[in-house]
């Protein structure tokens, strides 16, 4: 088992609607948990870290259910440039940055 | 101020060579980590480097080995390529722990 898994997709998502995926991972002591967004060809960057509160950023909306072991990432009214793959990341040491990504899940917004 | 940087961006080898990536994290940060990514797939760890110390190691063969210089820039080596080394190689800046910077990547192809 991975771990960190992901829905590879692509979710084809209209604009304006909204879309929510899941991300499971293995290591039940994990410490922190973040949403990267990777745009084809470049370099992955940080969306938003993920809280055990849950946490909103705008139209972005995260989740960490520590009992079931997932995290998810909400997007509300979806936008063109929200196309992109959606890392999911886990920090599984105390100290330190061995972060595992999952597998990406693909995001296409059409019009 | 300057992100973090790689280079060269893109690289032809074959299969045996060797080759030495090159990165300059962000200014005041100590930590850098190196990540391959095959495509299609999330990133995966391959070391993290703090204080010019090693701190982490991921699951690669011995053949894949890094340092980090006074400076906090870092390189990453590759002998004895093989055609499944072919990847994006990302570096990281961070702080100890926190968000990662990654540079844009050195695109590696092996003949």
């Amino acid at each position: 088992r991975k771990e960190v898994e992901q829905d590879p997709g692509p979710f084809n998502v209209p604009e304006g609607a909204t879309v929510a995926f899941n991300c499971t991972y293995s290591n039940s002591a994990s410490q922190s948990f973040f949403w990267y967004r990777q745009d084809c060809r470049k370099e992955p960057k940080l969306l938003m870290s993920v809280y055990s509160s849950g946490n909103e950023d705008g139209r972005f909306t995260a989740q960490l259910n520590r009992a079931s072991q997932y995290i998810s990432l909400l997007i509300r009214d979806s936008k063109l440039s929200d196309s992109a793959t959606y890392l999911c990341v886990v920090n599984g040491k105390a100290a330190g940055n061995k972060l595992t990504f999952g597998g990406g899940t693909r995001v296409l917004v059409k019009p | 101020d300057a992100g973090v940087t790689q280079s060269p961006t893109h690289l032809i080898k074959t299969r045996g060579q060797h080759v030495t990536l090159r990165c300059s994290p962000i200014s005041g940060h100590k930590s850098v980590s190196w990540y391959q990514q095959v495509l299609g797939q999330g990133p995966q760890f391959i070391f993290q480097y703090y204080e010019k110390e090693e701190r982490g190691r991921g699951n690669f063969p011995d053949r894949f080995s890094a340092r980090q210089f006074p400076n906090y820039s870092s390189e990453l080596n590759v002998n004895a390529l093989l055609l499944g080394d072919s990847a994006l190689y990302l570096c990281a800046s961070s702080l100890w722990t926190g968000e990662l910077f990654f540079g844009e990547g050195s695109r590696l192809t092996v003949l």
